[in-house]
């Protein structure tokens, strides 16, 4: 069975741009939340999203969105990028909302310059 | 954010040694999970723990839910150098806004030396 698959691994985009990251979970599951992971931080609870609805959010400004298709991919998408906004993001997918064995993905390493 | 605190930060071992972390918190979890990352990839979930005072083992892995369902622990038993990497404990809090969120400790970084 494949795992949780996240598209692209590395990134590297300007302050002011936007970017859309991608995530496919392991199929079957349907919940799908998105964590941001930086040195300082660790990891960051951004959302979560089961059937297609947003059902939590984290302390992120509204730059930071998401959405999930009907298939149980998932997008997340980073508007006017900042420098701070450099980090690992990683997509987690379990079978239930809620569900606490959260499986990830390898991550998108996204740095701003 | 909010995070748990896990010790120790970090840990310098001999292959064949056994090791323990831990992870507290001022509030109380419904479930505990201890995790792993290597340089480059995304956590592996090794344990998930669900209810207090619970004891689970995966290999050479064992790990407990506290009691006061504030803490959890880790153990590794003997050592081997693959053992290298970050582990992270998580917990999980039901209802409310915590609801499919999971909280992370800031992860002990584990060095083993053969």
């Amino acid at each position: 069975k494949a795992g949780v698959t996240q598209t692209p691994r590395y990134l590297i985009k300007t302050r002011g741009q936007q970017v859309t990251l991608s995530c496919s979970p392991i199929s079957g599951h349907r919940s799908v939340s998105w964590y941001q992971q930086t040195p300082g931080q660790g990891l960051q609870f951004l959302f979560e999203y089961f059937s297609e609805t947003q059902r939590n959010k984290g302390n992120f400004p509204g730059r930071f969105s998401g959405r999930q298709f009907s298939n149980s991919r998932s997008e997340m998408n980073v508007s006017t990028l900042e420098l701070g906004d450099s980090a690992l993001y990683l997509c987690a997918s379990s079978f239930r909302q809620a569900n606490t064995e959260a499986f990830f993905g390898q991550g998108t390493r996204l740095t701003v310059v | 954010g909010q995070q748990l605190n896990q010790s120790p930060q970090s840990m310098f071992i001999q292959e064949g040694e056994d090791v323990s972390m831990n992870c507290t918190s001022s509030s109380i979890f419904n479930t505990w999970l201890w995790y792993k990352q290597d340089p480059g990839e995304g956590p592996v979930l090794l344990i998930a723990l669900y209810k207090a005072g619970e004891l689970t083992s995966n290999g050479r892995l064992t790990a407990q839910f506290g009691i006061t369902r504030k803490d959890s622990f880790l153990n590794i038993s003997a050592s081997i150098p693959s053992d290298v990497g970050i582990y992270f404990c998580a917990g999980h809090r039901a209802g409310g806004t915590s609801y499919g969120k999971l909280t992370f400790g800031q992860g002990t970084i584990l060095t083993v030396h053969p």
